[in-house]
């Protein structure tokens, strides 16, 4: 029962550095998403994915990039990792966009920016 | 716009005590509403939903919630708290394409 997989658990980068957090679902799910969540602040939407080819900005979208080339895979982009993006990372998916449908969420990814 | 505001950061408990987790929720139309469960450092879980349907949901693990529109609120509830339950809870409205998120709430058990 694979679900939603993220891949790194964690990592530590230099400031500057650049990497790619991977996420991949295997339920079929057109919309994807990536959030970060930060002490005392929930999660907030750093990019989303309607479907394979179409991307959009969520609320915290600077310093990040992503691409949907595929359904099944939501790769987030750090281009010169900072300090401020110090969090935990979390990739969901679900059926469609539409209101009411469950997401489902990878097991998260702690990123360490020094 | 949607917004979702938990009114508790912290709540203790002792084991075998009920447990109230408060959630009031602000939407432009009729919101879907989800608590959703983290324990420490791990993923989120999926309590329970509402979806205009009944007003009472019953999630997992012995919780429910009550969506009481004329107070907007969304209310997590559990007649005897477990150990296990100690975790913090998100309180979440949905919109067309994202998820609007609380702050949170960390629920602490006491023996």
């Amino acid at each position: 029962n694979a679900g939603v997989t993220q891949t790194p658990k964690f990592q530590v980068l230099k400031t500057g550095q650049s990497m790619t957090l991977q996420c991949a679902q295997d339920m079929n799910h057109e919309y994807m998403s990536w959030y970060r969540q930060d002490p005392g602040m929930g999660l907030r939407l750093i990019h989303y994915s309607v479907g394979a080819g179409i991307t959009d900005q969520g609320e915290v979208p600077n310093g990040y990039n992503v691409s949907r080339s595929t359904t099944e895979d939501f790769p987030l982009r750090l281009l010169s990792a900072a300090p401020s993006q110090t969090s935990v990372y979390f990739c969901a998916s679900s059926v469609t966009s539409g209101s009411g449908n469950t997401i489902y969420f990878g097991e998260g990814s702690w990123l360490t920016v020094v | 716009a949607q917004s979702v505001t938990q009114l508790d950061s912290h709540v203790s408990v002792s084991e075998g005590t009920p447990v109230l987790l408060r959630c009031n929720y602000s939407s432009s139309y009729s919101p879907s509403l989800f608590w959703y469960v983290q324990h420490p450092n791990k993923g989120l879980q999926l309590l329970l939903k509402y979806t205009s349907a009944a007003t009472l949901v019953k999630g997992i693990n012995g919780f429910e919630a009550e969506f009481k529109k004329s107070e907007t609120s969304f209310h997590l509830t559990k007649p005897s708290a477990h150990m296990s339950d100690a975790a913090e809870y998100f309180c979440v409205v949905t919109g067309f394409q994202k998820l609007v998120f609380g702050t949170g709430t960390r629920l602490l058990v006491s023996p």
